[in-house]
C-alpha cells in the first residue's frame, strides 16, 4: 500500500531564505508525482508535475526534483517571500496501469515565511 | 478561462440527514475526482468520473456516492450523515489520466 510522508510537519523561516521540503513514498511505482500548495480554506493549487521518466521541474522560484528508485521528491524554494507562507502537500499518483487520476496525498508541510 | 467551481461553500446538516454537492470542472475537461479533507486523515481520494463513467473509488462505505453529467458536471451524495462525514470535500478536474489535476475552493460540510 503507497504511503507518503512528508517531513518536517512545521517550517517557519525569515524572509529570503532558500528552503527544502521533502516528500518520501514507499512505493516506487509511480506514474507521477505533484505539489501543490493550500491556502487556509481554500483548496488546492497546483505548483509542478514531474513526470515518472523526469528528475526535475522548475518554475520560477520553486524547483521540484524526483528520484522514483529511492522513493524521494524535494522542492526547493527560492528567496522565500511572506507569500508562500502555506501548507505544501505533494501527492503520487499510482502507476498501477489503472489509468485513473487517483492521487495519495501526503501529510504535508506547514510553511511560515516571516518578515 | 474559469477555474473549477463547487457549490455550496458551506452546509449545515444534521446526523441522518442527506446531502448533494456539486462540481463543475474546467471547460474541456472530462475527468472529475472528489477527496475528502479531514484534519485527522488529511487528503483521501473518494472517487474519479471519467465521460460519465466512475474509474475508480476509495475505501469508503456506500453512503458515499457520485455521478457525472453529459456536460462533464459532477455531483456527489453522502446519505444518513454522520458526525464523522464532516469535512471540506474537494472536486478537481483534469483534461486526461495523468494531467494536472486542478482543484475548487470546497465545500466545507459541518453536520451536527
Amino acid at each position: 500500500k503507497q504511503e507518503v510522508t512528508q517531513i518536517p510537519a512545521a517550517l517557519s523561516v525569515p524572509e529570503g531564505e532558500n528552503l527544502v521540503l521533502n516528500c518520501s513514498f514507499t512505493d516506487s511505482a509511480i506514474y507521477n508525482l505533484q505539489w501543490f500548495r493550500q491556502d487556509p480554506g481554500k483548496g488546492l493549487t497546483s505548483l509542478l508535475l514531474i513526470q515518472s521518466s523526469q528528475r526535475e521541474q522548475t518554475s520560477g522560484r520553486l524547483n521540484a526534483s524526483l528520484d522514483k528508485s529511492s522513493g524521494r521528491s524535494t522542492l526547493y524554494i527560492a528567496a522565500s517571500q511572506p507569500g508562500d507562507s502555506a501548507t505544501y502537500l505533494c501527492a503520487v499518483m499510482p502507476g498501477d496501469g489503472g489509468a485513473t487520476n487517483k492521487l495519495i496525498f501526503g501529510t504535508g508541510t506547514l510553511l511560515a515565511v516571516q518578515p | 478561462k474559469a477555474g473549477v467551481t463547487q457549490t455550496p461553500r458551506y452546509l449545515i446538516k444534521t446526523r441522518g440527514q442527506q446531502v448533494t454537492l456539486s462540481c463543475s470542472p474546467i471547460s474541456g475537461h472530462r475527468s472529475v475526482s472528489w477527496y475528502q479533507q479531514t484534519p485527522g486523515q488529511g487528503l483521501q481520494f473518494l472517487f474519479e468520473y471519467f465521460s460519465e463513467t466512475q474509474r475508480n473509488k476509495g475505501n469508503f462505505p456506500g453512503r458515499f456516492s457520485g455521478r457525472q453529467f453529459s456536460n462533464s458536471r459532477s455531483e456527489m451524495n453522502v446519505s444518513t450523515l454522520e458526525l464523522g462525514d464532516s469535512a471540506l470535500y474537494l472536486c478537481a478536474s483534469s483534461f486526461g489520466y495523468g494531467s494536472p489535476l486542478h482543484f475548487g475552493n470546497g465545500t466545507r460540510l459541518t453536520v451536527t
